[in-house]
């Protein structure tokens, strides 16, 4: 059973639209992260939320905790070719253990 | 100034070979991992090291050996490689461990068994 169900699984969308990406779970979090991951790259940290239903902006991304802490959200806006890569939610499970999500695939069709 | 670095990138082996890969993070970090990521880029914890002591195995088998030689450094050594070992690796570091902290990765480790 994955702890982290990430969807879509694929996500392949022109330039200036708009998408949202899910990381859902039947268990509560303390917090919960989103990492990018270039292609040829290692995955690197976006934000971190860690209040039922916190919303934090970056840029042209917004992130969401859920109310009761067990899912998460990402909406870009007018997604740019630089915007495609793997997006994974992640959480700690116990001291140094990060569990990471199935992750979306997106690209961005110029 | 790379923070995480590990070396080699990529990887060409045959199978029963043993192969290492070096890393080395100057973050000041006392934690250090190695994370496996698969075809469908599933990225799984293998290891994880606080200042040089083992924490974590995640059910790896005892073939993969990792080796802290100081809390910079977090190597991986590979016996009788096999196919199903191919995949990449990254080597990732972070302050704490817990709660809101941040992993730190490596640029990765493409390892191909033939």
């Amino acid at each position: 059973t994955q702890l982290l169900e990430q969807s879509p699984q694929f996500l392949s969308i022109q330039e200036g639209e708009n998408l949202t990406v899910y990381c859902n779970s039947s268990s509560v979090f303390s917090s919960l992260q989103w990492y990018r991951q270039e292609p040829g790259e290692g995955p690197v940290l976006l934000v971190t939320v860690v209040t039922g239903g916190e919303v934090k902006k970056l840029k042209r991304l917004t992130f969401q905790f859920g109310d009761a802490r067990k899912d998460s959200s990402l909406h870009i806006t007018a997604a740019q070719p630089g915007d495609t890569g793997l997006y994974l939610c992640a959480t700690w499970t116990g001291a140094n253990n990060l569990f990471f999500g199935t992750g979306t695939r997106l690209t961005v069709i110029p | 100034d790379t923070a995480v670095s590990q070396t080699p990138k990529y990887l060409v082996t045959q199978m029963g070979n043993d192969k290492s890969i070096k890393c080395e993070q100057n973050l000041g970090h006392d934690t250090m991992y190695w994370y496996k990521q698969d075809s469908k880029k599933f990225l799984k914890i293998m290891f994880s090291y606080n200042n040089k002591e083992l924490i974590i195995n995640e059910t790896v088998p005892n073939r993969f050996s990792p080796k802290s030689p100081d809390k910079a450094h977090l190597n991986l050594h590979i016996n009788s490689l096999e196919l199903g070992d191919s995949a990449v690796y990254f080597c990732a570091s972070s302050q704490e461990g817990l709660g809101a902290d941040t992993q730190y990765f490596g640029p990765g480790t493409r390892l191909t068994v033939l």
